[in-house]
C-alpha cells in the first residue's frame, strides 16, 4: 500500500507570494494533520482536518489556512510568505480517534526568499 | 498546552554499545507517547509507540519506558548498529475529545560510530 504522499517535494518563492501544498493520505485514513519543521526543531501541530472538517488548530497566524476534500486529500495554504515560513511542511495521516496513529509523508521543503 | 523536552540534543556512541534518550511532558492528561525516527531528506517515521496504561514495552533492540507520576519516557537502542544513526523525536498527546494533535520535542541527533 502506498504511504502519505506530498507535492511538490521542493519549492522556492519570494516574500509576500502565497503557496498550496498537497498531501494524499494512506487508504482509508480520515484524518490529515499538518506540521511545520524549522531546522533542527520538532515538528510543530498546524491544523487537524476529520471527514473535511477542521477538529484542530496550532498557534499560526491567519496567513495559514487548510482544506480536505471529499477524498480526504488535502490542501495547505499559505498567503503573504514571510522568510520566517522557510520550512519542512509536513503531512500526516490517520484512522480517527484517541488511539490511533499519525504516519508522516516526506515533507515538502519551502523556501522563501 | 503540552510541553515536551527531550535530552541530550546529541549522541554519539560506539557501535554495538546502547543509547538512550529522556523526555519530560508537563500535561498530565497525556496518555499516548510515539518515538519517531527521522532520516535526511525524510519524514518521520513511527519506529515505537506506548500508551499510559504500559509502563514499559519493547519491540527486538528497541524498548521505551514510561514513568507517568514523574511525567517522564526513555527511549533505549541496545546493541545500536550504522543505521541506527538519525534524529529521534519524542512526541506526547492528551487524551481529549477533538485534540489529537502531537507535541514534539526538539530532536536528538545519534551518531553510530563503526
Amino acid at each position: 500500500d502506498a504511504g502519505v504522499t506530498q507535492s511538490p517535494t521542493h519549492l522556492i518563492k519570494t516574500r509576500g507570494q502565497h503557496v498550496t501544498l498537497r498531501c494524499s493520505p494512506i487508504s482509508g485514513h480520515k484524518s490529515v494533520s499538518w506540521y511545520q519543521q524549522v531546522l533542527g526543531q520538532g515538528p510543530q501541530f498546524i491544523f487537524q482536518y476529520y471527514e473535511k472538517e477542521e477538529r484542530g488548530r496550532g498557534n499560526f497566524p491567519d496567513r495559514f489556512s487548510a482544506r480536505q476534500f471529499p477524498n480526504y486529500s488535502s490542501e495547505l495554504n499559505v498567503n503573504a510568505l514571510l522568510l520566517g515560513d522557510s520550512a519542512l511542511y509536513l503531512c500526516a495521516s490517520s484512522s480517527w480517534g484517541a488511539t490511533d496513529t499519525q504516519y508522516f509523508g516526506p515533507g515538502t521543503r519551502l523556501t522563501v526568499l | 498546552g503540552e510541553n515536551v523536552e527531550q535530552h541530550p540534543s546529541t549522541l554519539s556512541v560506539q557501535e554495538g554499545d546502547s543509547a538512550v534518550i529522556k523526555c519530560t511532558y508537563s500535561d498530565s492528561a497525556s496518555n499516548y507517547f510515539p518515538w519517531y525516527k527521522q532520516e535526511l531528506g525524510k519524514g518521520p517515521q513511527l519506529i515505537i509507540d506506548i500508551r499510559s496504561n504500559v509502563g514499559e514495552k519493547k519491540d527486538q533492540r528497541i524498548a521505551v519506558t514510561l514513568n507517568k507520576t514523574a511525567k517522564h519516557f526513555s527511549l533505549h537502542i541496545t546493541e545500536t548498529q550504522p543505521e541506527d544513526s538519525a534524529v529521534y523525536f519524542c512526541a506526547a498527546r492528551p487524551l481529549k475529545y477533538n485534540d489529537y494533535k502531537l507535541s514534539f520535542g526538539a530532536g536528538t541527533t545519534v551518531t553510530v560510530r563503526a
